[in-house]
């Protein structure tokens, strides 16, 4: 299966500036994803990133507070701007696995929103 | 709508077999996948059906009713490694969406 390598694994920020997430993939694919998993829930969804084009946000979710690039198709990065203590959370991207193994997951970014 | 809906959690006992059942209600339907996800850690893979029937793999094993919107994991001989949460997601048309997650204690 894909490997993907995401960083900072965790970080402690303060509340009103931005973190950057990075997710590097060993392989080529063509969509990546980007959740959200809040403390004791399961994982939300928060935009789909494709190559060359805008990534496409869920509901809830907008461009502005979560930017994301997509400059080629082993990389993506997630920002969570403007932060404040509701969006301490783990964040993950995700790939889908092309030998039909479901979906690989990044290790995780643990925020915490001070 | 989308609904994924599985137990919030369980306890079962070292040894011992486990079934986590799930349902669904989703616009498309592209496959139900099983993660294990040990807290703290990423969502590990564990199976994935897109036809009715049971997918063994191991100690793991997962079923499919596509007509009943139903899926269940079945762990076997369990171990005290295999507390963890377990994750029931469907695949749509461009994403996967997931239930809560089920959270299964083992005890000694």
């Amino acid at each position: 299966s894909a490997v993907i390598s995401q960083k900072p694994s965790r970080d402690i920020c303060q509340r009103g500036t931005s973190l950057t997430i990075q997710c590097q993939v060993d392989s080529q694919v063509t969509m990546m994803f980007w959740y959200r998993q809040q403390p004791g829930q399961s994982l939300t969804l928060i935009a789909t990133a494709n190559q060359g084009s805008e990534a496409t946000y869920e509901s809830g979710f907008v461009i502005d507070k979560f930017p994301i690039s997509r400059p080629n198709l082993t990389f993506s990065t997630l920002t969570v701007s403007n932060m404040s203590p509701e969006d301490s959370s783990i964040y993950l991207c995700s790939v889908e696995d092309r030998r039909g193994e479901g979906y690989t997951f990044g290790s995780g970014t643990r925020l915490t929103v001070v | 709508g989308q609904n994924i809906d599985q137990p919030t959690e369980m306890t079962a006992t070292e040894g011992a077999i486990v079934q986590i059942n799930c349902t669904y209600q989703t616009s498309g339907f592209n496959g139900l996948f099983w993660y294990q996800q040990h807290a703290g850690e990423a969502p590990t893979f564990l199976s994935y059906n897109v036809l009715d029937g049971l997918e063994e793999k191991g100690r793991f094993s997962s079923f499919l009713s596509r007509s009943k919107g139903y899926s269940y994991l079945l762990l076997k001989e369990l171990q005290m490694k295999d507390s963890a949460s377990y994750l029931c997601a469907v695949g749509t048309d461009d994403k996967i969406i997931f239930g809560k997650g089920t959270r299964l204690h083992i005890l000694p």
